[in-house]
């Protein structure tokens, strides 16, 4: 059974670039949310989609977006990159109802 | 707004020497309290969930403990294996999709 899967592993771009990362949920799993973790702190919460929905939404701007596919799957979009958006990208995948989350081994981004 | 807030912010043991980790919380009715722990560059690893003040649970030489206000993650004997940064999350009973607010982290590093 894979757990949750992302891609890239590493990304580097350039400031004012676009990028997309994604991810694949847990075998079952029906919600995913997507965090970034600054290096040496906790993850912070970006946005989490079910049903194809933009269901909650963190204090990140709307450079920041995203979208879930009938398959579960999921991306993540950042424009107009900034050289504070470099992290490691997280994501979490769930079942509706349950709240035990499952991460994903990230997508580092570093912005030059 | 909830809040967590991890002491200390590092920590040196020698192998064998037992220790424990704070992780002080306010939220506005607590779902659940998650442990997880994180290795350099990887994703989050789940260790524990607890639901109610005086809830305990073990898992090989590590043992999560729940108050009204905060929790203990404490560490039995450990090996350089458990050296890792040790994240703790809470989620609200409000919190539309269930998402995590984490503190940010204990650093553990275990010297043989």
């Amino acid at each position: 059974d894979a757990g949750v899967t992302q891609s890239p592993t590493h990304l580097i771009k350039t400031r004012g670039q676009q990028v997309t990362l994604r991810c694949s949920p847990k075998s079952g799993h029906d919600t995913v949310s997507w965090y970034q973790q600054a290096l040496g702190q906790g993850p912070q919460f970006i946005f989490q989609y079910y049903e194809e929905e933009e269901r909650q939404r963190g204090n990140f701007p709307d450079r920041f977006s995203g979208h879930q596919f009938p398959n579960y799957s999921s991306e993540l979009n950042v424009n107009a990159l900034l050289l504070g958006d470099s992290a490691l990208y997280l994501c979490a995948s769930s079942l509706e109802g349950r709240g035990l989350f499952f991460f994903g081994q990230g997508t580092r981004l570093t912005v030059v | 707004e909830d809040q967590v807030t991890q002491s200390p912010e590092a920590l040196r043991l020698q192998e064998g020497e037992s220790s424990s980790l704070n992780c002080s919380y306010t939220v506005s009715g607590l779902r659940g309290l998650f442990w997880y722990r994180q290795d350099p560059g990887k994703g989050p690893e789940f260790l524990f969930t607890l639901y109610s003040a005086g809830e305990e649970k073990e898992k090989e030489r590590l043992k999560a403990t729940l108050t009204k206000k905060e929790s203990f993650l404490h560490i039995t004997a450990p090996k350089p294996e458990d050296s890792a940064t040790y994240l703790c999350a809470v989620q609200a009973i409000k919190a539309a999709g269930n998402k995590l607010t984490f503190g940010g982290g204990t650093r553990v590093l275990v010297k043989p």
